[in-house]
């Protein structure tokens, strides 16, 4: 069965430092998303992506975060000078058709800042 | 202000049981999604519904759009439906975004 695939699983960085999340979403889907699990809460949406540009964003999705899809496979999300609050897991979605097709979900990557 | 609304919270069930989860939307939406989440983190997708009634194995969702409240059953509970279920519904008129409630946590025991 088609996987996302996400890259770390776990992360660790200094606060002050840029971290990039990399997702590679299943190949013949067209609309992606990142979203944040704060530990011990719901999930939050950050952002959506879809013919290479962003069509959504939530207001956790400030100046220090950004999105790309630099080569139609990878898609990645940076956040530019980590805080400690930007500790959480983070999911990158995918999905084919929004009308009729359910999210696959990568595995996540948990962002530790310190 | 909670616009997804999941009970109960906490659900301890003895394996073989009938399992009910609520959730409760306050906003128009156009699809609402049952989701797993295993102790490691990961997301699994059970169900998207926009109308009517799922089923799946032993699983089953059913959505009110009227009333805006969406069950989801599992029969002949097992340890291993153990997990977080969690609701989340499509706002109309999104580019398909989801909002969660909290989740459900589920145990099943032995």
């Amino acid at each position: 069965e088609p996987e996302v695939t996400q890259t770390p699983s776990h992360q660790v960085t200094q606060m002050g430092q840029e971290v990039i999340l990399r997702c590679v979403p299943i190949s013949n889907h067209l609309y992606f998303y990142w979203y944040r699990q704060i530990l011990g809460q719901k999930v939050e949406f950050l952002v959506s992506f879809y013919n290479n540009e962003i069509s959504e964003k939530s207001e956790i999705f400030d100046d220090q975060f950004s999105v790309e899809r630099p080569d139609g496979s990878n898609f990645t999300l940076k956040i530019r000078s980590t805080k400690l609050e930007d500790s959480a897991m983070y999911f990158c979605a995918s999905r084919a058709d929004r009308a009729i097709g359910g999210y696959t979900f990568g595995s996540g990557t948990r962002l530790t800042v310190v | 202000k909670n616009e997804v609304e999941q009970s109960p919270q906490n659900l301890t069930a003895q394996e073989g049981e009938f399992i009910t989860i609520n959730c409760s939307y306050s906003v128009g939406i156009s699809a609402l999604h049952w989701l797993q989440q295993h102790p490691g983190g990961g997301i699994v997708s059970l169900f998207m519904l926009s109308s009517g009634k799922k089923k799946h194995g032993r699983l089953i969702a059913t959505i009110n759009i009227q009333e805006k409240h969406s069950s989801l059953h599992i029969t002949a509970s097992h340890p291993r439906d153990s997990a977080v279920y969690i609701c989340a519904v499509e706002v109309g008129g999104s580019q398909g975004n989801l909002i969660f409630g909290k989740g459900t946590k589920l145990s099943v025991k032995p």
